[in-house]
């Protein structure tokens, strides 16, 4: 049953800490990709990854580190450093290719208490 | 920077009507265009893609169009259901940043039975 993973479903986090939002694949695709989603705002993308131990930030990078150790894995890390952490966040994976569709898991909601 | 807006935010139609979503972006040096559905608080199905040298994509009750020229496309929806209720995104892949996707706010549609 192929498709794309994120755990857990809830997370919650207290001021200070750091925590790991799980991601994996099995379509084998190469590319992968981290999403924040805000109420009345697009998806916004956090880091991308286009093959295994290399990764590009997006355009709202500072506060989350990443790392793809394994072309089925990628994890996010929102660390203390994000001011404004609680949001949806989606990871996505595709073939590389400008012609090949984006598939989505089905997200992981963090809240901070 | 490339900037994507749907408009309407909101859409209300009733049973069996036939409705048009659009899509408008900035940069018209765009490799292609996806468009997407979104249920409340899951994450990210894929409905249609377009190529750049494509104007449409058929699937089902379902028909995108694209015009690269104007900036712009639209996704149109026969004989609408209440299970088409949803929030409707579009994304476009652009051509100076290799693999980055911009999306758009996206319309929340509700068919009225």
């Amino acid at each position: 049953d192929g498709g794309i993973t994120q755990s857990p479903k809830y997370l919650f986090r207290k001021e200070g800490q750091n925590v790991t939002l799980s991601c994996e694949q099995n379509l084998n695709h190469d590319a992968m990709y981290w999403y924040r989603q805000d109420p009345g705002q697009g998806l916004r993308l956090i880091y991308y990854s286009q093959i295994v131990n290399d990764f590009q930030k997006g355009d709202i990078a500072e506060g989350y580190s990443v790392s793809r150790e394994k072309k089925e894995s990628f994890p996010l890390t929102v660390t203390s450093a994000q001011k404004n952490p609680t949001a949806f966040y989606l990871c996505a994976s595709r073939w590389s290719g400008i012609y090949n569709e984006q598939f989505f898991g089905p997200g992981t909601r963090l809240t901070v208490l | 920077k490339q900037e994507v807006t749907q408009i309407p935010a909101a859409l209300s139609v009733p049973e069996g009507e036939n409705l048009v979503l659009n899509c408008s972006f900035t940069d018209s040096a765009i490799y292609n265009l996806q468009w997407f559905r979104q249920d409340p608080g899951k994450g990210l199905t894929s409905l249609l893609l377009i190529q750049s040298s494509q104007r449409e994509q058929t699937s089902g009750r379902l028909n995108a169009s694209l015009d690269k020229s104007s900036g712009r496309s639209t996704l149109y929806i026969a004989a609408s259901q209440p299970g088409d209720s949803a929030t409707y995104l579009c994304a476009v892949l652009i051509s100076n940043t290799g693999n980055q996707f911009y999306f758009g706010t996206g319309t929340s549609l509700t068919v009225i039975p």
